[in-house]
């Protein structure tokens, strides 16, 4: 079925370098993209978002690129923290119903 | 704080007990929303009430009865689980359910035993 997925389940980084996080998603009809961080014991937190009418947005330290050919979202972490050390996961919109993927464990190694 | 309030923030129950989840939010959000979070699984739609009103069901077991007093609390009543639903609750609000930048509480983990 059509659904929102991962391409790596974990992703361990050097502190410092840059961390893209990968979304593939099979529904041509989303019209909305939302990264979320979920740290440890918490909730999941927003991040960035972006509509299917863009293929670039840039927010502070991330960037969500989205490529409709190919059905890809990614995120990207310019100098990645310790502190962005979390499972991130995507999720599209279609037709006013929101899909989650299961999410990617980052690790950032000091 | 993210202004979503979860208690308890862990509860562990057996199958014969009856317990309830609290969510309240002073967003002046008028959506608010039941997930459940299992480990390696994408968040699973429960419930969704917009203004009060369920406006949403995703086929959930009986054993789970939300409730929504007004715009600021909702409950999730839980009766004779089963050691499957053992996961993580978490809330969510919204200013209208056609509004997608939720804000999530930090959850309940529930263990059933």
């Amino acid at each position: 079925g059509e659904s929102v997925g991962l391409h790596l389940p974990t992703l361990s980084v050097q502190e410092g370098d840059n961390s893209i996080i990968n979304c593939a998603y099979s529904n041509s009809a989303s019209d909305y993209f939302i990264w979320y961080k979920q740290e440890s014991g918490k909730g999941p937190q927003f991040i960035i978002d972006i509509r299917s009418n863009m293929d670039k947005r840039q927010g502070q330290r991330v960037t969500v690129l989205l490529n409709k050919t190919v059905k890809h979202l990614s995120l990207q972490i310019a100098a990645t923290q310790p502190g962005d050390s979390a499972v991130y996961f995507c999720a599209e919109n279609i037709k006013d119903d929101m899909r989650f993927g299961a999410g990617t464990r980052l690790t950032v190694k000091p | 704080e993210t202004g979503v309030t979860q208690t308890p923030r862990h509860l562990v129950m057996g199958m014969t007990n009856k317990k309830s989840l609290k969510c309240e939010q002073h967003l002046g959000h008028n959506a608010m929303y039941w997930y459940k979070q299992s480990a390696k699984k994408p968040l699973e739609l429960m419930f969704v009430y917009s203004l009060e009103e369920r406006v949403e069901n995703n086929s959930v077991p009986s054993r789970f009865s939300p409730e929504c007093p007004n715009s600021s609390h909702l409950f999730l009543h839980l009766h004779t689980l089963q050691p499957e639903d053992s996961a993580l609750y978490l809330c969510a609000s919204s200013r209208s359910v056609a509004n997608y930048g939720y804000t999530f509480g930090s959850g309940t983990r529930l263990t059933v035993v």
